[in-house]
């Protein structure tokens, strides 16, 4: 079964270092997003991209963050100076409507910003 | 605010029993509703969806859809200890990514 893969799957960092975290989609989705999770926390959107550009972001989403399909397989997101609160799972998804059957999620990356 | 809410339980029932876990929105425009399941320190597995009024069965998972009251439940049949998970509720509408809610915690007693 087609999946998500995301790398590393463990990410410790300091705190005001650059993290960029990678994920390959499913091979013919065309949607792609991120979300984060805080510990014990839910699942928070953060960003979605179609064509190639942002289709949506939220709050959360500020100018620390970006995301970048460098080619036509990864799918990244960078943090430009890690803050402590930015310790989270964050997982990777992608569709292959805007979403109309849900998301497929990749297995996360664990950052830890020490 | 768009907001999904859950009761964080946990829900606890024995094996074999039915569980029943519920969830409402806040936003009236909501069209499409999704039950995901989240083991401990995993990511979020789609379950189902649902778009229309009523209920929506898929072997052991029975979704149900109410927009009146704003409403959307999980029941899931003949619960096995591998059942105990989260499951997050999650919806959107139009071209809009997916809201989460905290989700419930389910038990399934051996």
């Amino acid at each position: 079964e087609p999946e998500v893969t995301q790398t590393p799957s463990h990410q410790v960092t300091q705190m005001g270092q650059e993290v960029i975290l990678r994920c390959v989609p499913i091979s013919n989705h065309l949607y792609f997003y991120w979300y984060r999770q805080i510990l014990g926390q839910k699942v928070e959107f953060l960003v979605s991209f179609y064509n190639n550009e942002i289709s949506e972001k939220s709050e959360i989403f500020d100018d620390q963050f970006s995301v970048e399909r460098p080619d036509g397989s990864n799918f990244t997101l960078k943090i430009r100076s890690t803050k402590l609160e930015d310790s989270a799972m964050y997982f990777c998804a992608s569709s292959d409507r805007q979403g109309d059957y849900g998301y497929t999620f990749g297995s996360g990356t664990r950052l830890t910003v020490v | 605010q768009k907001e999904v809410e859950q009761n964080s339980g946990p829900l606890s029932v024995p094996e074999g029993a039915i569980a029943s876990l519920n969830c409402t929105y806040s936003d009236r425009g909501s069209q499409s509703f999704f039950w995901y399941r989240q083991y401990s320190g995993k990511s979020p597995e789609l379950i189902m969806f649902i778009y229309s009024n009523g209920d929506k069965e898929d072997g052991r998972f029975t979704a149900q859809l109410n927009k009146a009251s704003q409403y959307v439940s999980l029941l899931i049949r003949d619960s096995q200890p591998s059942d105990s998970a989260t499951y997050l509720c999650a919806v959107t509408r139009g071209r809009r990514a997916l809201t989460f809610g905290s989700g419930t915690r389910l038990q399934v007693q051996p």
